[in-house]
């Protein structure tokens, strides 16, 4: 138990529905970060938000929505999804955005049908 | 561009073996080198964090080296058991000179089956 938790643990969602990815952290941490986890590929950085403030958006595509209402939440916003973007998606929180060591949560897996 | 290549890709090993996992990167100036655990389909659990001053960590069964210079690190899992069966990742962290030093880079992994 890492104080990051993540909801829900599965979704499966068809190409034109809209869900919602949740991230809670217990941690006190002021950064938050969702990573890409796809088959055979090493983790890629998202998104990365300083005390609600995004300060890195990796070439994501805008059918990735991120939002962070307060430094112990952070959602991610799907719509129109492709097939391709079926992966595990994981968050993770620091103390905050620097060389300070990354908390993980359990991850969503998410299939795109 | 950093990149971190894990190797083997996956290992199978019978209970009791000691074994090594490789890790190599193509850019040596990072600021630390970080093990991780990851059970199937959950999140990452850090074993071992190496600074890039440091030669090696401990814990336990574990021992993490660091050869910055050559872009390499070994972990090393003594008296193999059935529960260290899981994917084991190795990221590196950019150097501290501001700015995106909260980047990692993380290898694809490797596999390891413990059999009883």
């Amino acid at each position: 138990e890492t104080g990051v938790t993540q909801t829900p643990r599965h979704l499966v969602m068809g190409m034109t529905n809209k869900k919602s990815l949740k991230c809670e952290q217990h941690l006190g941490h002021n950064a938050m970060y969702w990573y890409k986890q796809s088959a055979k590929k090493p983790l890629e950085l998202m998104f990365v938000y300083s005390l609600e403030e995004r300060v890195e958006n990796n070439s994501v595509p805008s059918r990735f929505s991120p939002e962070c209402p307060n430094s112990s939440h952070l959602f991610l916003h799907l719509h129109t999804l492709q097939p391709e973007d079926s992966a595990l998606y994981l968050c993770a929180s620091s103390q905050g955005v620097g060389v300070y060591e990354q908390y993980f949560g359990p991850g969503t897996r998410l299939t795109v049908t | 561009k950093q990149e971190v290549t894990q190797i083997p890709a996956a290992l199978s090993v019978p209970e009791g073996e000691n074994l090594v996992l490789n890790c190599s990167f193509t850019d040596s100036a990072i600021y630390n080198l970080q093990w991780f655990r990851q059970d199937p389909g959950k999140g990452l659990t850090s074993l071992l964090l190496i600074q890039s001053s440091q030669r090696e960590q401990t814990s336990g069964r574990l021992n993490a080296s660091l050869d910055k210079s050559s872009g390499r690190s070994t972990l090393y899992i003594a008296a193999s058991q059935p529960g260290d069966s899981a994917t084991y990742l190795c990221a590196v962290r950019r150097p501290d000179s501001g700015g995106s030093n909260y980047k990692l880079t993380f290898g694809k992994g490797t596999l390891l089956t413990v059999n009883p």
